[in-house]
Formats: C-alpha cells, sequence, structure tokens
C-alpha cells in the first residue's frame, strides 16, 4: 500500500492564481482530512470528509474548496491565492474503527 | 472552544536525561493523540490514548492520559540524540468524525 500520498510536493504560485492540491489515498479510509501547518505551529483543520459526496469545514476554510466523488480521492481546492495561504498542506485518512489518522508527506506552498 | 496547549514550547535536553512535556487541553475529550515530526517531514504516529488512565510505551518514550485533569504527558527516558524532533499532542473532538486539534508542539534538542 502507498498510503496516502500527495501532490505536488512543492508549488510557487502568484497571488490571485488558482490551484488544486491532489490528495489520494488506497487504504479504503471513509475519513480523510486537509490541515495546513504554519511555521512553528501546529496543525490546523481546513475541511474534511466523512465519506464521497460528503464534505464539512474544519477551522480554518476560508479561502479553499473541497470535493470528494470517490473514497480515494480528496482534493482542495485554492481559488484566489494570497500570501495568508503560504502554509504546509497536510491530507489525512483515517479508519473509524481504529481512531487514528495516517498523514500524507505534505505540499509545501508559496504564495508571492 | 478547544484549545490545546504543550509546554515547553522548546527543550533542550544532555543525552541520557529524563524530561517531560505536558499538554493541557480545555474541554472533555477521551482522545489524545502524540506524534513525531522531523524537519521538512510529515507526521508519524507515536501513541493513540483512548480512555482515562492510559499509559503507552515504546522505547524511551512513555505517554499517559488523565481526562479528569484534561492532561497528557510525554516522559522521556534517557534521552539519546535520535529524539531530537518536534512532538505534538492532539484531542480528538466531533464524535464519530474524530477530528483534530494540535498542539503548537515542542522542539526538542538532544545534545551529546
Amino acid at each position: 500500500n502507498a498510503g496516502v500520498t500527495q501532490t505536488p510536493k512543492f508549488r510557487i504560485l502568484k497571488i490571485g492564481q488558482s490551484m488544486t492540491l491532489q490528495c489520494a489515498q488506497d487504504m479504503n479510509h471513509n475519513y480523510m482530512y486537509w490541515y495546513r501547518q504554519d511555521p512553528g505551529m501546529g496543525l490546523k483543520l481546513i475541511y474534511y470528509s466523512v465519506g464521497a459526496g460528503i464534505t464539512d469545514k474544519g477551522e480554518v476554510p476560508n479561502g479553499y474548496n473541497v470535493s470528494r466523488s470517490t473514497t480515494e480521492d480528496f482534493p482542495l481546492r485554492l481559488e484566489l491565492a494570497a500570501p495568508s495561504q503560504t502554509s504546509v498542506y497536510f491530507c489525512a485518512s483515517s479508519d473509524p474503527g481504529r481512531n487514528e489518522q495516517f498523514f500524507g508527506p505534505g505540499t509545501r506552498l508559496t504564495v508571492l | 472552544e478547544l484549545k490545546v496547549e504543550q509546554n515547553p514550547l522548546f527543550l533542550s535536553m544532555q543525552e541520557g536525561k529524563n524530561y517531560t512535556i505536558y499538554c493541557n487541553y480545555s474541554t472533555t475529550s477521551d482522545r489524545l493523540y502524540w506524534y513525531r515530526q522531523d524537519p521538512g517531514k510529515s507526521l508519524e504516529s507515536l501513541f493513540v490514548l483512548l480512555s482515562n488512565g492510559a499509559v503507552k510505551q515504546e522505547g524511551r518514550l512513555m505517554a499517559s492520559l488523565d481526562t479528569k485533569a484534561r492532561l497528557s504527558t510525554l516522559h522521556i527516558t534517557a534521552a539519546v540524540h535520535d529524539l531530537s524532533a518536534t512532538y505534538f499532542c492532539a484531542v480528538g473532538y466531533g464524535g464519530a468524525t474524530n477530528k483534530l486539534i494540535f498542539g503548537t508542539g515542542t522542539l526538542l534538542a538532544v545534545q551529546p
């Protein structure tokens, strides 16, 4: 199993550009999450999903959108990038029965 | 609002010494997680604590949970340089969705 994979690993955006961060998992987990980590800080939840077609906001959803059309994929969309969105983004998935989240390798995004 | 506080934020230790990292949280939860993060890397799950009084040990690390005091501790015994990393605690909330609120992390530097 590859676990949780994320692409790209690094990206530089200009202010106002859009992009989609990709996340996929091959563990058949129903629950998936997007977090951001600012320098020297813990992770903050952006959006989460409990299954295909079901998504909900976390702590810091403004400026982001998500969709979940399949169990495997959970992309995060930035529509109008702002410098405040410079961060490292982590995707995670979990199996409700195990109460444990598994994290992807992260995407480092810089908005200039 | 659920808040999670870790202390200390930075810990410089000598090899061979013992120390404890504290994680306090502000509202009821019976799920507490400890993660390790190396620079530029993702999060590695260390411990999952799911009940009051839970204690888990792995090598030189031992974690415990007191849900009544809303406190978890991560104890380091006879520190070695390989333990140098940032350690995060995270508290589960939101029932079955198992969303996480993270502490700000403790940067541990073990000096020879």
